[in-house]
């Protein structure tokens, strides 16, 4: 499955608190993207990069930042978690060269109580 | 930005027919039309994908078609298996060739009927 895995699988938070998420790839891609799923909306996109500490903005970006400083890791944090946050979280990566086939990962499952 | 719009929300056929899922787009810049199924529980997995310099594709049971003119383009699927049963999205790239990202259609929930 394309090299990605996400962490935490599944996570319950407070309103509130903050949470970082959490995509690893061992494909050396240089896209890599987070979108959100939910039921009747299908996936939306939050952020993506286009490299090392190359960052742009999604869709759906407010309440949400991302970081990366590593080429194989790209975090997804919610400063701030509100219950409109509740999703499920899949991140995917493509290899960008001539080509933008994304691939995702398992997914991350976010409660926020 | 762009808007993909996807129907039906659910569609059932018997097992050996033909599905048909359509999609339209807004933004003419769009250059690339995957198609993803994901089963409950699981990843989206990409099946098949167009370009826009392409009418059609063809990947054993599955095709895509593609009329640019129209901002339209279809996701056929012959003789139906159970293993089919899953929701399929579409999604387009927008000008930037999905290097900036998809927008993605909210899905067809397809039951493959014994």
């Amino acid at each position: 499955d394309a090299g990605i895995t996400q962490s935490p699988r599944h996570k319950v938070t407070e309103t509130g608190t903050p949470v970082t998420l959490r995509c690893h790839q061992t494909e050396n891609h240089r896209y890599m993207y987070w979108y959100r799923q939910d039921p009747g909306h299908g996936l939306r996109l939050i952020h993506y990069s286009y490299g090392v500490k190359d960052t742009d903005k999604g869709e759906v970006s407010d309440g949400y930042s991302v970081s990366r400083s590593k080429t194989e890791d790209f975090l997804l944090t919610l400063e701030s978690a509100t219950s409109s946050q509740t999703s499920v979280y899949f991140c995917a990566i493509s290899p960008g060269t001539s080509l933008y086939e994304q691939y995702f990962g398992p997914g991350t499952r976010l409660t926020v109580t | 930005g762009e808007n993909v719009e996807q129907h039906p929300s659910t569609l059932s056929v018997q097992e050996g027919d033909s599905a048909v899922i359509k999609c339209t787009y807004s933004d003419s810049a769009s250059n690339y039309f995957p198609w993803y199924k994901q089963e409950l529980g699981k990843r989206p997995q990409l099946i098949i994908d167009i370009r826009s310099n392409v009418g059609e594709k063809k990947d054993q049971r599955i095709a895509v078609t593609l009329n640019k003119t129209a901002k339209h383009f279809s996701l056929h699927i012959t003789e139906t298996q159970p293993e089919d049963s899953a929701v399929y999205f579409c999604a387009a790239s927008g000008g930037g060739g999905g290097a900036d990202g998809l927008t993605f259609g909210k899905g067809t929930h397809l039951i493959i009927q014994p």
